[in-house]
């Protein structure tokens, strides 16, 4: 297996565009995480999906943000309009049953730039 | 004060030396995960813990739910080593809590 595949890797875009960071999970992992990395907050959970469902998207920062999986093999991270203050790292990790119950698998990161 | 606090922020240590990070907690967890990250930021995950004690070859992890405190222990360390650790629990409330991470470097 591949492991979790995200894409772009990285992403420079101006203040206002659409940014749609992509993640495919491991195949057979039902459980997908959202995280974003900065310097300043270190690593921070944003939404987690459960067999495709959200099941806690408590640390999405702003109705800008948006995140969907309409299947199991493809998730999406949405920021609409982007801002300088969303430039970070974003990771997505996939497990098998809901983290806590075995470690996780994390993708390589998106390196996202908002100039 | 964090909900999870991680020590030291920084080590540094010569090749060969036994190492302990360690994570406190203040908050009732159902897991405990310790995460690595290299240099070149990808992320890995060494352990999840709820009780007692792992191993993965040079790496030991132990947690003490009563005293809500869990240590990474790395033997005969290596420069290979040198990484950021993160400790991360998850609240009883299900909210994943992350530590600010210990900075490793392993001198040759």
């Amino acid at each position: 297996d591949a492991g979790v595949i995200q894409s772009p890797r990285h992403e420079v875009t101006e203040m206002g565009q659409e940014v749609t960071l992509r993640c495919k999970p491991i195949s057979g992992h039902n459980s997908l995480f959202w995280y974003r990395q900065t310097m300043m907050r270190g690593l921070e959970l944003l939404i987690y999906f459960n067999n495709n469902v959200p099941i806690d998207d408590s640390g999405m920062p702003e109705d800008r943000f948006s995140a969907k999986m309409p299947n199991a093999s493809f998730s999406t991270l949405k920021i609409q309009p982007s801002e300088p203050r969303d430039s970070a790292v974003y990771f997505c990790a996939s497990s098998p049953p809901i983290w806590g119950g075995t470690e996780a698998f994390f993708g390589q990161g998106t390196r996202l730039t908002v100039v | 004060k964090n909900e999870v606090e991680q020590s030291p922020q920084n080590l540094t240590a010569q090749e060969g030396e036994f190492i302990t990070i360690n994570c406190s907690y203040s908050v009732g967890i159902s897991a405990l995960h310790w995460l690595q990250q290299h240099p070149g930021g990808g992320i890995v995950s060494l352990f999840m813990l709820s009780s007692g004690k792992k191993k993965h070859g040079r790496l030991i992890a132990t947690i003490n739910i009563q005293e809500k405190h869990s240590s990474l222990h790395i033997t005969a360390s290596h420069p290979r080593d040198s990484a950021v650790y993160i400790c991360a629990v998850r609240g009883g409330d299900d909210k994943i809590i992350f530590g600010k991470g210990t900075r490793l470097h392993i001198l040759p």
